[in-house]
């Protein structure tokens, strides 16, 4: 156990769903992410929080929304979802990523998406 | 932009053998290296980190080195058991930017 949990931890929808990801992290961490992984492609990162506040958004479409009300809790809202979204969406935290020592992210177990 | 490569997609090696899964990157102002585990069905999991000003730094039966010349970072993994199998990824990270870097991954396969 890593200290971040993901729920669910699979999930089939259609494109006109709409549904959300879950992510909590019992750490203390400031920092959350959201990633992206696809088979045989690098880990893709998509947003980044930090003490609450989004400080990065990599040109992710608008279907995906995150959501931050907290430091331990992440929301990753998705709506209109293609097929080439299904993958494994990873959740991370870490303490403080622009402090040196305190960088490293955990990452939670992943929702396996499928979208048909 | 910054990128990181893996030499080898797979590995595969004999159980008690020794593994070195190598990983290149671009970007010398790169700092702080990460290798990380990914088991199936799982989340990535911390092995092993090494800061920009060193160039080994060992675990329990990990141990990772990085030549900042080439820009090369390995991890190499004593005695593998059928439990080392996974993916392996390297992950880089530049403090200007806050973020991680990750390297596609090489699977390591442990015949028994």
């Amino acid at each position: 156990e890593t200290g971040v949990t993901q729920t669910p931890r699979h999930l089939v929808m259609g494109m006109t769903n709409k549904k959300s990801l879950k992510c909590e992290q019992h750490l203390g961490h400031n920092a959350m992410y959201w990633y992206k992984q696809s088979a045989k492609k690098p880990l893709e990162l998509m947003f980044v929080y930090n003490f609450k506040e989004q400080t990065e958004n990599n040109s992710v479409p608008s279907r995906f929304s995150p959501e931050c009300p907290n430091s331990s809790h992440l929301f990753l809202h998705l709506h209109t979802l293609q097929p080439e979204d299904s993958a494994l969406y990873l959740c991370a935290s870490s303490q403080d990523p622009r402090r040196s020592g305190d960088e490293t992210q955990y990452f939670g177990p992943g929702t396996r998406l499928l979208v048909l | 932009g910054e990128s990181v490569g893996l030499h080898l997609p797979t590995l595969s090696v004999q159980e008690g053998d020794n593994s070195i899964i190598n990983c290149a990157y671009s970007n010398s102002a790169s700092d702080y290296f990460i290798w990380y585990k990914q088991e199936s069905g799982k989340g990535p999991q911390f092995i092993i980190d090494i800061r920009s000003n060193m160039d080994k730094r060992q675990g329990q039966r990990v141990t990772v080195l990085l030549n900042k010349t080439v820009k090369h970072l390995s991890l190499q993994i004593a005695a593998t058991q059928p439990g080392d199998s996974a993916v392996y990824f390297c992950a880089l990270y530049r403090g200007s930017q806050g973020n991680l870097i990750f390297g596609k991954g090489t699977k390591l396969s442990v015949k028994p």
